[in-house]
Protein backbone atom coordinates (compact mmCIF):
# COMPACT_ATOMS: atom_id res chain seq x y z
CA UNK A 1 0.00 0.00 0.00
CA UNK A 2 2.07 2.73 -1.21
CA UNK A 3 -1.49 5.71 -0.46
CA UNK A 4 -0.92 9.05 1.15
CA UNK A 5 -4.57 10.06 2.29
CA UNK A 6 -5.22 13.60 2.70
CA UNK A 7 -8.69 15.00 4.21
CA UNK A 8 -10.50 17.34 3.75
CA UNK A 9 -10.63 16.98 -0.50
CA UNK A 10 -12.02 20.43 -0.92
CA UNK A 11 -12.26 23.09 1.47
CA UNK A 12 -13.46 26.94 1.50
CA UNK A 13 -13.06 29.30 4.26
CA UNK A 14 -12.62 32.82 5.12
CA UNK A 15 -10.12 35.03 5.82
CA UNK A 16 -11.19 35.13 9.88
CA UNK A 17 -11.52 31.49 9.75
CA UNK A 18 -9.07 28.59 11.69
CA UNK A 19 -9.03 25.31 9.91
CA UNK A 20 -6.74 22.21 9.33
CA UNK A 21 -5.86 20.27 6.58
CA UNK A 22 -5.21 15.96 8.04
CA UNK A 23 -2.75 13.89 6.03
CA UNK A 24 -2.16 10.35 7.17
CA UNK A 25 -0.01 7.50 5.86
CA UNK A 26 0.72 3.46 6.88
CA UNK A 27 3.70 2.98 4.76
CA UNK A 28 6.41 3.35 7.62
CA UNK A 29 7.76 6.52 6.25
CA UNK A 30 9.41 8.81 8.67
CA UNK A 31 9.63 11.85 6.46
CA UNK A 32 7.02 13.89 5.66
CA UNK A 33 6.22 16.89 3.59
CA UNK A 34 3.29 20.11 2.94
CA UNK A 35 3.90 21.19 -0.77
CA UNK A 36 1.65 24.09 -1.98
CA UNK A 37 1.00 23.86 -5.37
CA UNK A 38 -0.78 26.88 -7.90
CA UNK A 39 -2.62 26.18 -10.86
CA UNK A 40 -0.14 25.23 -13.82
CA UNK A 41 2.89 25.49 -11.85
CA UNK A 42 5.21 22.51 -9.81
CA UNK A 43 4.55 21.87 -6.71
CA UNK A 44 6.22 24.66 -4.22
CA UNK A 45 7.85 22.52 -0.61
CA UNK A 46 6.43 24.44 2.78
CA UNK A 47 7.60 21.63 5.59
CA UNK A 48 9.53 18.90 5.87
CA UNK A 49 9.35 16.57 8.93
CA UNK A 50 11.66 13.96 9.37
CA UNK A 51 11.46 11.36 12.05
CA UNK A 52 8.46 14.27 13.53
CA UNK A 53 11.09 16.90 14.07
CA UNK A 54 10.50 19.82 12.01
CA UNK A 55 13.56 19.61 9.52
CA UNK A 56 12.92 22.32 7.00
CA UNK A 57 10.65 25.45 6.81
CA UNK A 58 10.85 27.13 4.07
CA UNK A 59 10.02 30.70 5.10
CA UNK A 60 6.79 30.00 5.03
CA UNK A 61 4.80 32.62 6.70
CA UNK A 62 3.40 32.28 10.20
CA UNK A 63 -0.48 31.92 9.26
CA UNK A 64 0.55 28.67 8.22
CA UNK A 65 1.47 25.94 10.76
CA UNK A 66 2.40 22.65 10.62
CA UNK A 67 2.28 19.69 13.09
CA UNK A 68 3.19 16.10 13.14
CA UNK A 69 1.48 14.45 16.55
CA UNK A 70 3.38 11.15 14.98
CA UNK A 71 5.60 9.68 12.40
CA UNK A 72 1.78 8.61 10.29
CA UNK A 73 0.42 12.21 10.41
CA UNK A 74 0.74 15.35 9.28
CA UNK A 75 -1.63 18.25 10.29
CA UNK A 76 -1.53 21.85 8.86
CA UNK A 77 -3.08 24.03 10.52
CA UNK A 78 -4.27 27.51 8.67
CA UNK A 79 -5.02 30.98 10.46
CA UNK A 80 -6.03 34.00 8.81
CA UNK A 81 -4.87 33.36 5.16
CA UNK A 82 -5.53 35.19 2.05
CA UNK A 83 -7.03 35.08 -0.88
CA UNK A 84 -3.99 34.47 -2.76
CA UNK A 85 -2.94 31.01 -0.35
CA UNK A 86 -6.05 29.42 -2.95
CA UNK A 87 -4.40 26.28 -3.92
CA UNK A 88 -4.21 22.43 -4.19
CA UNK A 89 -1.60 21.62 -0.34
CA UNK A 90 0.09 18.27 -1.55
CA UNK A 91 1.40 16.13 1.47
CA UNK A 92 3.95 13.46 0.51
CA UNK A 93 5.80 10.89 2.58
CA UNK A 94 8.65 8.72 2.11
CA UNK A 95 10.82 6.72 3.54
CA UNK A 96 14.16 8.51 4.94
CA UNK A 97 16.39 11.67 4.13
CA UNK A 98 17.87 11.89 0.72
CA UNK A 99 19.78 9.46 -1.51
CA UNK A 100 18.83 7.52 -4.63
CA UNK A 101 15.18 5.15 -4.42
CA UNK A 102 13.98 7.71 -1.51
CA UNK A 103 10.52 8.25 -3.18
CA UNK A 104 8.05 10.83 -2.21
CA UNK A 105 4.28 9.52 -2.44
CA UNK A 106 1.95 12.27 -3.02
CA UNK A 107 -1.68 12.13 -1.86
CA UNK A 108 -4.84 13.97 -4.08
CA UNK A 109 -4.25 17.35 -1.91
CA UNK A 110 -6.65 19.57 -0.54
CA UNK A 111 -7.92 21.95 -2.47
CA UNK A 112 -8.02 25.28 -0.97
CA UNK A 113 -10.38 28.31 -1.57
CA UNK A 114 -9.87 31.64 0.41
CA UNK A 115 -12.92 34.16 0.36
CA UNK B 1 22.47 26.69 -8.65
CA UNK B 2 19.27 25.39 -7.33
CA UNK B 3 16.89 25.63 -10.43
CA UNK B 4 16.23 23.18 -12.57
CA UNK B 5 15.19 23.98 -16.11
CA UNK B 6 12.22 22.16 -18.15
CA UNK B 7 11.31 22.22 -21.69
CA UNK B 8 9.03 22.71 -23.67
CA UNK B 9 6.70 24.53 -21.66
CA UNK B 10 3.43 22.08 -23.51
CA UNK B 11 3.53 19.51 -26.18
CA UNK B 12 0.86 18.23 -28.43
CA UNK B 13 1.97 14.33 -29.73
CA UNK B 14 -0.40 12.20 -32.55
CA UNK B 15 -1.25 8.90 -30.91
CA UNK B 16 1.74 6.27 -31.40
CA UNK B 17 4.45 9.24 -31.73
CA UNK B 18 7.23 9.78 -29.51
CA UNK B 19 6.91 12.66 -26.79
CA UNK B 20 10.46 14.00 -25.60
CA UNK B 21 10.94 16.12 -22.56
CA UNK B 22 13.97 17.82 -21.38
CA UNK B 23 15.17 19.22 -18.50
CA UNK B 24 18.84 20.30 -17.37
CA UNK B 25 20.15 21.56 -14.04
CA UNK B 26 23.41 23.02 -12.59
CA UNK B 27 23.83 21.69 -8.85
CA UNK B 28 26.47 18.77 -9.81
CA UNK B 29 25.47 17.27 -5.95
CA UNK B 30 21.79 16.41 -6.81
CA UNK B 31 22.63 12.49 -6.97
CA UNK B 32 18.59 11.74 -7.61
CA UNK B 33 16.67 12.75 -10.95
CA UNK B 34 12.81 11.57 -10.83
CA UNK B 35 9.86 12.62 -13.26
CA UNK B 36 6.20 13.00 -11.94
CA UNK B 37 3.36 12.33 -13.50
CA UNK B 38 0.43 14.22 -12.57
CA UNK B 39 -3.22 14.43 -13.88
CA UNK B 40 -6.36 17.10 -13.08
CA UNK B 41 -6.54 17.11 -9.68
CA UNK B 42 -4.72 14.54 -8.30
CA UNK B 43 -1.19 14.61 -6.37
CA UNK B 44 1.81 13.88 -8.45
CA UNK B 45 2.57 9.83 -8.61
CA UNK B 46 6.61 8.97 -9.15
CA UNK B 47 6.81 7.44 -12.95
CA UNK B 48 10.67 6.66 -13.39
CA UNK B 49 14.06 7.78 -11.51
CA UNK B 50 17.36 7.92 -12.68
CA UNK B 51 20.99 8.50 -10.47
CA UNK B 52 23.86 9.69 -12.37
CA UNK B 53 25.65 6.68 -12.93
CA UNK B 54 23.36 5.29 -15.27
CA UNK B 55 23.20 7.11 -19.05
CA UNK B 56 20.28 5.08 -19.57
CA UNK B 57 16.89 3.58 -17.66
CA UNK B 58 13.64 1.94 -19.35
CA UNK B 59 10.73 1.49 -17.92
CA UNK B 60 7.98 -0.19 -20.19
CA UNK B 61 7.44 3.04 -22.94
CA UNK B 62 9.05 5.04 -20.91
CA UNK B 63 13.04 5.95 -20.46
CA UNK B 64 14.89 7.98 -19.47
CA UNK B 65 18.43 9.40 -20.49
CA UNK B 66 20.46 10.82 -18.59
CA UNK B 67 23.84 13.10 -20.12
CA UNK B 68 25.74 13.92 -16.80
CA UNK B 69 28.90 16.07 -18.88
CA UNK B 70 26.06 18.28 -20.44
CA UNK B 71 24.13 18.47 -17.08
CA UNK B 72 21.21 17.07 -18.99
CA UNK B 73 18.39 14.90 -18.97
CA UNK B 74 14.95 13.62 -20.82
CA UNK B 75 11.98 11.79 -20.83
CA UNK B 76 11.11 9.70 -23.78
CA UNK B 77 7.15 8.42 -23.95
CA UNK B 78 7.46 5.72 -26.81
CA UNK B 79 3.81 5.00 -28.50
CA UNK B 80 2.47 7.91 -26.63
CA UNK B 81 -1.42 7.53 -25.86
CA UNK B 82 -4.54 9.38 -25.06
CA UNK B 83 -3.95 8.30 -21.42
CA UNK B 84 -0.72 9.44 -21.13
CA UNK B 85 -2.04 13.15 -21.93
CA UNK B 86 -0.99 14.91 -18.22
CA UNK B 87 1.38 17.52 -17.23
CA UNK B 88 5.04 16.30 -16.37
CA UNK B 89 7.60 16.98 -13.63
CA UNK B 90 11.12 16.69 -13.97
CA UNK B 91 12.95 17.13 -10.38
CA UNK B 92 16.50 16.65 -8.72
CA UNK B 93 17.46 15.98 -4.82
CA UNK B 94 20.55 15.25 -3.30
CA UNK B 95 21.57 12.97 -0.37
CA UNK B 96 21.92 14.58 2.65
CA UNK B 97 18.94 17.14 1.54
CA UNK B 98 16.12 15.82 3.61
CA UNK B 99 15.55 14.76 0.20
CA UNK B 100 13.95 18.35 -0.71
CA UNK B 101 12.99 17.63 -4.50
CA UNK B 102 13.81 20.69 -6.52
CA UNK B 103 11.14 20.07 -9.63
CA UNK B 104 11.15 21.64 -13.08
CA UNK B 105 8.26 24.14 -14.27
CA UNK B 106 6.54 20.90 -15.94
CA UNK B 107 5.28 20.10 -19.38
CA UNK B 108 1.37 19.48 -20.21
CA UNK B 109 1.68 16.96 -23.11
CA UNK B 110 -1.77 16.32 -25.10
CA UNK B 111 -1.77 13.34 -27.19
CA UNK B 112 -4.24 13.72 -29.76
CA UNK B 113 -6.24 9.96 -31.46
Amino acid sequence: DTEVTQTPKHLVMGMTNKKSLKCEQHMGHRAMYWYKQKAKKPPELMFVYSYEKLSINESVPSRFSPECPNSSLLNLHLHALQPEDSALYLCASSQDRGGFGNIQYFGAGTRLSVL
Amino acid sequence: QQQVKQSPQSLIVQKGGISIINCAYENTAFDYFPWYQQFPGKGPALLIAIRPDVSEKKEGRFTISFNKSAKQFSLHIMDSQPGDSATYFCAASMTGGYNKLIFGAGTRLAVHP
